[in-house]
């Protein structure tokens, strides 16, 4: 069983507009991770949040985490046509564990 | 050059064929993993190694069975294919964390695409 859930599975807008992902999971972690992955190719690492941390940045990323709501968002700025992949929340546990992921399509 | 590579690409074969699936690594790393991803899903955890000498399964590890040669090298096999393990597999590799079940960044092979007719 998949211990992240991403919210929503797909995911259509415009460039230069913000997207927003969510990530949902059941247990509790070390961290967190989002990795993102280009049509059939493999995934690439984005951004890792720790457990004690709430909100991290990278460049155009910005990732946030409430442990006592067992959720994290993953916002992408200014959105291009070349963010368009899916993107999944992994979580850290017994085991990375992914999500289903969320599909983006970013149209210019 | 590629730090995560992976052999075959692709590969079509026949129900009841044994398969290996090879990885090589030259990122250092002690941490390797085999995973499965479907059609329109997130990755499954087949198997995973945190040192040579240290195999663990994984979520799925039913029919597949692995090999560390060595630091940089982990095979993955399917004994007696069957169709419902059509699926790209990738490998991936992570720094060891200060504690067991803890995971850093993993890097990723570009993938095998195996399919079993």
């Amino acid at each position: 069983s998949q211990q992240g859930e991403e919210d929503p599975q797909a995911l259509s807008i415009q460039e230069g507009e913000n997207a927003t992902m969510n990530c949902s999971y059941k247990t509790s972690i070390n961290n967190l991770q989002w990795y993102r992955q280009n049509s059939g190719r493999g995934l690439v690492h984005l951004i890792l949040i720790r457990s004690n941390e709430r909100e991290k940045h990278s460049g155009r990323l910005r990732v946030t985490l409430d442990t006592s709501k067992k959720s994290s968002s993953l916002l992408i700025t200014a959105s291009r046509a070349a963010d368009t992949a899916s993107y999944f929340c992994a979580t850290s546990g017994n085991m990375l564990t992914f999500g289903g992921g969320t599909r983006l399509m970013v149209k210019p | 050059d590629a730090d995560v590579t992976q052999t075959p690409r692709n590969r079509i074969t026949k129900t009841g064929k044994r398969i290996m699936l090879e990885c090589s690594q030259t990122k250092g790393h002690d941490r390797m993993y085999w995973y499965r991803q479907d059609p329109g899903l997130g990755l499954r955890l087949i198997y995973y190694s945190f040192d040579v000498k240290d195999i663990n399964k994984g979520e799925i590890s039913d029919g597949y069975s692995v090999s560390r040669q060595a630091q940089a090298k982990f095979s993955l096999s399917l004994e007696s294919a069957i169709p419902n393990q059509t699926a790209l597999y990738f490998c991936a590799t992570s720094e060891t964390s200060g504690r067991s079940f803890s995971y850093n960044e993993q890097f990723f092979g570009p993938g095998t695409r195996l399919t079993v007719l």
